[in-house]
C-alpha cells in the first residue's frame, strides 16, 4: 500500500552538481506533479504531466527538467544545482477531477 | 492578487477547543475544494474533499464552502494534541486538474 514513493529522502549537493529526484506511484493514476515547498511560500508547482508522454511547466520551472518515464514514474532533474533550489520537493499523483496524493518528500540542501 | 489567500499565522489552542481555519479565493471557476493536513517532515494528506457549495462533516471535522463569498472554512471540534499540524486549503476548477494552494496554517493543540 505504498501510494507515492520518492527517493532519496535526503540529499546534500554542492553548487553546480546535478541530481535526479525519483517518483513512482502504484495507483495507476494518469497525472503526476512536482512541487517545491519553502517556508512562507507554500507549495509551488514546478512541472506536471497530465498523462503519459506529456509534460507542462508550472509556476516555477526554471532550473529544472522532468521526464515522464512511463505511467508510474516521473523524475525531476536539476542540471546545475544552485543554493536557491534548497527546498523540500514533493511528488503527487491524481486521476482527473480528484484530489492529489502526495509522497513524503525529498529534503534537498545545496551548499 | 494570489488566487488563494490563507493567513499563515500560527494558531495555538487548548485541548478540547474548536479550531477554525479559512481561505478566500478569487477564481470563480473553482468547484472542487480540499483541505490537506501535513505533519512535520511528512507529505500533505487529504483531510476533506467537497464539491461546490455546502457543508461536509467527517467525525470531528467540518468543511464549509460558500461560493457566493468565495470563502471556505474548516472546523475541528474537540481538538486533540494529535491535530497539531499544518493545514492547507486547495481548490481546482477541473480541466487540467492543477490545484491552487493556500500557504497553510500551523495549528498547535496544547494538552
Amino acid at each position: 500500500n505504498a501510494g507515492v514513493t520518492q527517493t532519496p529522502k535526503f540529499q546534500v549537493l554542492k553548487t553546480g552538481q546535478s541530481m535526479t529526484l525519483q517518483c513512482a506511484q502504484d495507483m495507476n493514476h494518469n497525472s503526476m506533479y512536482w512541487y517545491r515547498q519553502d517556508p512562507g511560500m507554500g507549495l509551488r508547482l514546478i512541472y506536471y504531466s497530465a498523462s503519459e508522454g506529456t509534460t507542462d511547466k508550472g509556476e516555477v520551472p526554471n532550473g529544472y527538467n522532468v521526464s515522464r518515464l512511463n505511467k508510474r514514474e516521473f523524475s525531476l532533474r536539476l542540471e546545475s544545482a544552485a543554493p536557491s533550489q534548497t527546498s523540500v520537493y514533493f511528488c503527487a499523483s491524481s486521476e482527473a477531477l480528484t484530489y492529489q496524493h502526495f509522497g513524503d518528500g525529498t529534503r534537498l540542501s545545496i551548499l | 492578487q494570489k488566487e488563494v489567500e490563507q493567513d499563515p499565522g500560527p494558531l495555538s489552542v487548548p485541548e478540547g477547543a474548536i479550531v477554525s481555519l479559512n481561505c478566500t479565493y478569487s477564481n470563480s471557476a473553482f468547484q472542487y475544494f480540499m483541505w490537506y493536513r501535513q505533519y512535520s517532515r511528512k507529505g500533505p494528506e487529504l483531510l476533506m474533499y467537497t464539491y461546490s457549495s455546502g457543508n461536509k462533516e467527517d467525525g470531528r471535522f467540518t468543511a464549509q464552502v460558500d461560493k457566493s463569498s468565495k470563502y471556505i472554512s474548516l472546523f475541528i471540534r474537540d481538538s486533540q494534541p494529535s491535530d497539531s499540524a499544518t493545514y492547507l486549503c486547495a481548490m481546482t476548477g477541473g480541466g487540467n486538474n492543477r490545484l491552487a494552494f493556500g500557504k497553510g496554517n500551523q495549528v498547535v493543540v496544547i494538552p
